[in-house]
C-alpha cells in the first residue's frame, strides 16, 4: 500500500506570498492518478488538481501542480485570503484503493 | 446539479453497527463513468477512504477496514449504503458520500458529510 507524506504539516504565510506544498509517495505513483484537494473549516474537500497537473475548471490559474514518480508539488503562486485552508494530496493505486496524504495547513501569519 | 445527501444515526454505541445511506440526485449510480463510495474524517484529522461500489456491483474496500465494512447499492432509489460493524470510539468521524471518476480516480463530488459519534 502506498503511503503519501505531506510536508510541512503547517505553513504560516501572508497574503501575496508564494506557496509550495510537497507530497511524497512511498512508491511510484501514476501521474494520471494524483490529485490535490482544498478543505476549508466545516466544509467537504474540493478538487483542485487531477492527473498531477490538470486544473479543474473554474480553479484560478494561481494554483498549479507538478511532479512525477514519488514527488509531487502543489504551488500557489500568490496567496489570496480565500486560499488559507488545508490541502490534501490523493492517489489511486493497486490494490484498488484511494489513499490521502496527512494534509498541509496553510494559515495566516 | 449533482447532490449527495448522507443520512443515518448521529450516535452509535460501541460494539454496534454504524449504518449510513447516501441519496444521489441529479445523477445515476448506474453510470459507468463513476464509482460511488464513502470517505471519513475523524475530528481534527485527515481523510480516510473506506469503500467504493461500481455500477456493475463490484465493490472495493480499504484493507484496514475490509473485515468490518459492507457497501451496497440500491438502484431503484439511487442510493448507496455503508455498514460498519463492531464500532469503537476510533470510528467517530464525519462520513462523506463521494463520487470518484472511473477514469482518473479523483473525487469530484462530495456530500456535506454526516458526523457519527461512537459513545455509550
Amino acid at each position: 500500500e502506498i503511503v503519501l507524506t505531506q510536508s510541512p504539516g503547517t505553513l504560516s504565510l501572508s497574503p501575496g506570498e508564494r506557496v509550495t506544498l510537497s507530497c511524497r509517495a512511498s512508491q511510484t505513483v501514476s501521474t494520471s492518478y494524483l490529485g490535490w484537494y482544498q478543505q476549508k473549516p466545516g466544509q467537504a474537500p474540493s478538487l483542485l488538481i487531477y492527473g498531477a497537473s490538470n486544473r479543474v475548471t473554474g480553479i484560478p490559474d494561481r494554483f498549479s501542480g507538478s511532479g512525477s514518480g514519488t514527488d509531487f508539488t502543489l504551488t500557489i503562486s500568490r496567496l489570496e485570503p480565500e486560499d488559507f485552508a488545508v490541502y490534501y494530496c490523493q492517489q489511486y493505486g493497486s490494490p484498488p484503493l484511494l489513499t490521502f496524504g496527512g494534509g498541509t495547513k496553510v494559515e495566516i501569519k | 446539479q449533482l447532490r449527495l445527501q448522507e443520512s443515518g444515526p448521529g450516535l452509535v454505541k460501541p460494539s454496534e453497527t454504524l449504518s449510513l445511506t447516501c441519496t444521489v440526485s441529479g445523477g445515476s449510480i448506474m453510470s459507468p463513468s463513476y464509482y460511488w463510495g464513502w470517505i471519513r474524517q475523524p475530528p481534527g484529522k485527515g481523510l480516510e477512504w473506506i469503500a467504493n461500489i461500481y455500477y456493475s456491483g463490484s465493490t472495493y474496500y480499504n484493507p484496514s477496514l475490509k473485515s468490518r465494512v459492507t457497501i451496497s447499492g440500491d438502484t431503484s432509489n439511487n442510493q448507496i449504503s455503508l455498514k460498519l460493524t463492531s464500532v469503537t470510539a476510533a470510528d467517530t468521524a464525519v462520513y462523506y458520500c463521494a463520487r470518484t471518476s472511473s477514469s482518473w480516480y479523483f473525487v469530484d463530488y462530495w456530500g456535506q458529510g454526516a458526523l457519527v459519534t461512537v459513545s455509550p
